[in-house]
């Protein structure tokens, strides 16, 4: 399986966006990115996932560089209730999710 | 419909004991996973079942932690004679039958946090 590559923390002005990178240059053609959170130890949560294409949805937009090696999660107006560890996975498949990014919004 | 469900929420046993923790995947779901979260660490995996099939128990522990998922009834984490460094927060995941690609989101429960003393 492929490796993400998160930095460990990210700050966020309530009401900014939030623009979360992660780095997984040996994906695979096949493999999609997932995103996941988790709030204060709570389950985690899926957030999006994608193959190739840029994915938007109610919680968050998800790009995908043309040659996959990397992503960014964009929440559009983050609020205090999106801080939390995000989690950037390939192939979940029960797989390692790593340390994630934790982000922090701030009034 | 109702997500995933595991209980019990918190769980304490005294070294020695055995330690039962339990998983209802999302209705329709065919696939649970079970991962453990140690204090201020990521989520790690553990184990990977069908119904009444063991697919990857790559991230188990070689002795004193089996899994189960039996054709009726919940998931079943069992922990022997547990220690204290098991204490930890255990979530299940499940979902439905992954598609071509690998397309297999999870949903989780709660978790359960058991605590040795």
């Amino acid at each position: 399986d492929a490796k993400t590559t998160q930095p460990p923390s990210m700050d966020c002005a309530e009401g900014r966006a939030a623009n979360l990178p992660c780095n997984h240059s040996t994906i695979s053609g096949n493999e999609y990115v997932y995103w996941y959170r988790q709030i204060h130890s709570q389950g985690p949560q899926y957030i999006i996932h994608g193959l190739k294409n840029n994915e938007t949805n109610e919680m968050a937009s998800l790009i995908i560089t043309e040659d996959r090696k990397s992503s960014t999660l964009i929440l559009p107006h983050a609020t205090l209730r999106d801080t939390a560890v995000y989690y950037c996975i390939v192939r979940v498949a029960g797989r390692l999710f790593g340390t994630g990014t934790s982000l922090t919004v701030i009034p | 419909n109702a997500g995933v469900m595991q209980n019990p929420r918190h769980l304490v046993r005294r070294r020695g004991q055995e330690a039962r923790l339990r998983c209802s995947p999302m209705k329709g779901h065919s696939h649970v996973y079970w991962y453990r979260q140690l204090p201020e660490e990521g989520l790690k995996f553990m184990v990977y079942l069908q119904k009444e099939n063991i697919i990857d128990e790559s991230g188990m522990p070689k002795e004193r932690f089996s899994a189960e998922f039996p054709k009726e009834g919940p998931s079943i984490l069992r922990i022997q004679q547990v220690v204290r460094g098991d204490s930890a927060a255990y979530f299940c995941a499940s979902s439905p039958l992954p598609s071509a690609g690998g397309l297999d989101t999870q949903y989780f429960g709660p978790g359960t946090r058991l605590t040795v003393l």
